[in-house]
């Protein structure tokens, strides 16, 4: 069946650490991948996108990286800071019909 | 600067009640979207349509029912709200013509069914 998981596990680091965060998806093919940030509260605000011939895309402290052959998209905030601190969204296009399909989520916090 | 607009924020229904949540953008999107999103879920889509007149279904259509007659409006209707309805429903736009320009949503709608 297909799948996307993020970890659903809360993810806590200090201030100035690059934060990790994993999207995996199985019996995809898509071609491209998204990530969203979503506040408490608030709707899902978009932040990049990478294709699938894409491996790697930067935005001021933001990198994502995708994987096709490993099924992963990894997204990295380096320098992080407390107004850093959200739950973060990978979303695909499931089976080549345009619409977006999410992982459940993971949730950063940056302590001070 | 409106962007997509959801009302009401907060509804609660008691089992059996019907309801239409609202959604309106003003963006000239073609595409449309209604998502749910419970805990540990993430967010699932509930129907879409990519141009006035036209609607689908998505992965949770069930107890939904949508109509598109105009660009702006997207509306959602539930004829009879069960407690399983009970979620935050997100309403979502986007440019049709590039299938990977990314959604707009609204702040979304907190319905409790008891």
């Amino acid at each position: 069946s297909q799948k996307i998981e993020q970890n659903s596990e809360a993810l806590n680091i200090q201030e100035g650490k690059t934060a990790t965060l994993t999207c995996n998806y199985t019996n995809y093919s898509p071609a491209y991948l998204q990530w969203y940030r979503q506040d408490p509260g608030r709707g899902p605000v978009f932040l990049l996108l990478i294709r699938e011939n894409e491996k790697e895309k930067r935005k001021e402290r933001l990198k994502v990286t995708f994987d096709t052959t490993l099924k992963q998209s990894l997204f990295h905030i380096t320098a992080s800071q407390p107004a850093d601190s959200a739950t973060y969204l990978c979303a695909l296009e499931g089976s080549n019909t345009g619409k977006l399909i999410f992982g459940q989520g993971t949730t950063l916090q940056v302590k001070p | 600067n409106a962007g997509v607009t959801q009302t009401p924020k907060f509804q609660v229904l008691k089992t059996g009640q019907s309801m239409t949540l609202q959604c309106a953008q003003d963006m000239n999107h073609e595409y449309m979207s209604w998502y749910r999103q419970d805990p540990g879920m993430g967010l699932r889509l509930i129907h879409y349509s990519v141009g006035a007149g036209i609607t689908d279904q998505g992965e949770v259509p069930n107890g939904y029912n949508v109509s598109r007659s105009t660009t702006e409006d997207f509306p959602l209707r539930l004829l009879s709200a069960a407690p399983s309805q009970t979620s935050v429903y997100f309403c979502a736009s986007r440019k049709r013509g590039d299938r990977d320009s990314p959604l707009h949503f609204g702040n979304g709608t907190r319905l409790t069914v008891t």
